[in-house]
């Protein structure tokens, strides 16, 4: 089953920097969405590309998708310290619309 | 709208007592998930609800587990008897349909002691 996964690594930067983070997946894709969760908070929903659609932007953010490699990326330009959190990438395939959430980046913005 | 909203926020239970989780998914909605979250596993989806009927139940755990949607406005998640392994963060989400975008509640978070 196709599986948003994102790269482990845990994120520090300083405030100003950018941010970015990468996500995979196995199959054939509808969307790829990516989602923010504040600590003891639910995930929020940032952004979404389409499966024909190469690159993205809203506000400070900018995701890619590179279908053939079955991959993505966010960039959070010029962070902030609220952009502190977790951030996850899920995956929508055609046919139905559950979401295959990967396993949660975690970025700390140091003011 | 407000969002889809959960109750309680905090649960705590000792072994052995039933657990009812509660969701409100937001008004026009008409697909449901329920998610367990976990350090060691992450988020994983334990049932969702299209129309209030159920279509996938694979991730829940056990029997112990049961979820229902008697209608639109309204969805519980069940779990008899709770066990300790059972303390996690459990959300509800819902989503209208467009491009498969799912609205998170504050979530649940269960200790059973």
């Amino acid at each position: 089953s196709q599986q948003g996964e994102e790269d482990p690594q845990a994120l520090s930067i300083q405030e100003g920097e950018n941010a970015t983070m990468n996500c995979s997946y196995k199959t054939s894709i509808n969307n790829l969405q990516w989602y923010r969760q504040n600590s003891g908070r639910g995930l929020v929903h940032l952004i979404l590309i389409r499966s024909n659609e190469r690159e993205k932007h809203s506000g400070r953010l900018r995701v890619t998708l590179d279908t053939s490699k079955k991959s993505s990326s966010l960039l959070i330009t010029a962070s902030r310290a609220a952009d502190t959190a977790s951030y996850f990438c899920a995956t929508a395939p055609y046919g139905n619309n559950r979401l295959a959430f990967g396993k949660g980046n975690q970025v700390v913005v140091i003011p | 709208d407000a969002g889809v909203i959960q109750s309680p926020r905090h649960e705590v239970t000792e072994m052995g007592q039933e657990v009812t989780l509660r969701c409100k998914p937001i008004s026009g909605h008409n697909s449901l998930f329920w998610y367990r979250q976990t350090m060691m596993r992450g988020l994983e989806l334990l049932i969702y609800f299209n129309n209030n009927v159920p279509i996938d139940d694979s991730g829940m755990p056990e029997d112990r587990f049961s979820a229902k949607m008697p209608n639109a406005s309204f969805s519980t998640l069940k779990i008899q008897p709770s066990e300790p392994r059972d303390s996690a963060v459990y959300f509800c989400a819902s989503n209208g349909g467009v491009f498969n975008i799912q609205y998170f509640g504050a979530g649940t978070r269960l200790s059973v002691l």
